[in-house]
């Protein structure tokens, strides 16, 4: 069975700090997809981005960026000068490629800016 | 565009009540899915469909029911409400094209059981 972790449930910054977020994941199947969400205090959930397992090149959108290394199952999110409206939980999850893409989804991690 | 819409946004039950939550989707998606997101936990499936008439269960399937009568809906049942099932409920919905498809998020469910 698939399985994600996000070790860090809480994390406090100052504003423009740097973060990075973990997240670790397990599986057997060789083709996956890795996903970052993130859900502000209003509670919905807003996608990131999407990864397959076949694409190790690492990405960057803006102040956001990730990084993919299959060697140590991880897929980390890392948040440049953040600002107050980064304040959020973000959440990293896996799906297989079989019939009825289920996410398995990580804890989550409690992302505070303070300004 | 409405994408993934929920009814109710609120509801407080009793224990041994029952009510439907509904989710409807305008994107033609074939996949649709419930979760219930608990503190720590993240979210959890508990039931999904890949199509019209189909479900099957999930994670946490236990204690409640779902049916997919039409593509655009996904309901989901609690026949006898239990305090362990207070949660914050999402429907999503993605293509059927394959894991590579973003799942769309519903705005959220509070249900509270007393």
């Amino acid at each position: 069975a698939q399985k994600v972790t996000q070790a860090q449930t809480e994390i406090s910054v100052v504003e423009k700090e740097d973060v990075t977020l973990d997240c670790v994941y397990e599986t057997r199947d060789t083709t996956y997809y890795l996903f970052w969400y993130k859900q502000p205090p209003s509670g919905e959930l807003v996608f990131l981005i999407r990864r397959n397992s076949f694409d190790e090149q690492n990405e960057i959108s803006g102040r956001y960026s990730w990084n993919f290394q299959k060697s140590t199952s991880s897929f980390n999110f890392t948040i440049t000068a953040s600002q107050v409206v980064d304040s959020a939980v973000y959440f990293c999850a896996l799906s297989l490629n079989n019939a009825g893409n289920m996410l398995t989804f990580g804890g989550g991690t409690r992302l505070m800016v303070k300004p | 565009n409405a994408g993934v819409t929920q009814t109710p946004k609120f509801r407080v039950l009793k224990t041994g009540q029952s009510m439907t939550l509904l989710c409807a989707q305008d994107m033609n998606h074939e996949y649709m899915y419930w979760y219930r997101q608990d503190p720590g936990m993240g979210l959890r499936l508990i039931h999904y469909s890949v199509g019209e008439g189909t479900t099957a269960k999930g994670e946490v399937p236990d204690g409640y029911n779902v049916s997919r009568l039409k593509k655009q809906n996904f309901l989901l049942g609690l026949e006898s409400a239990a305090p362990s099932q207070t949660s914050v409920y999402f429907c999503a919905s993605s293509n059927i094209a394959g894991s590579s498809y973003e799942q769309y998020f519903g705005p959220g469910t509070r249900l509270t059981v007393t």
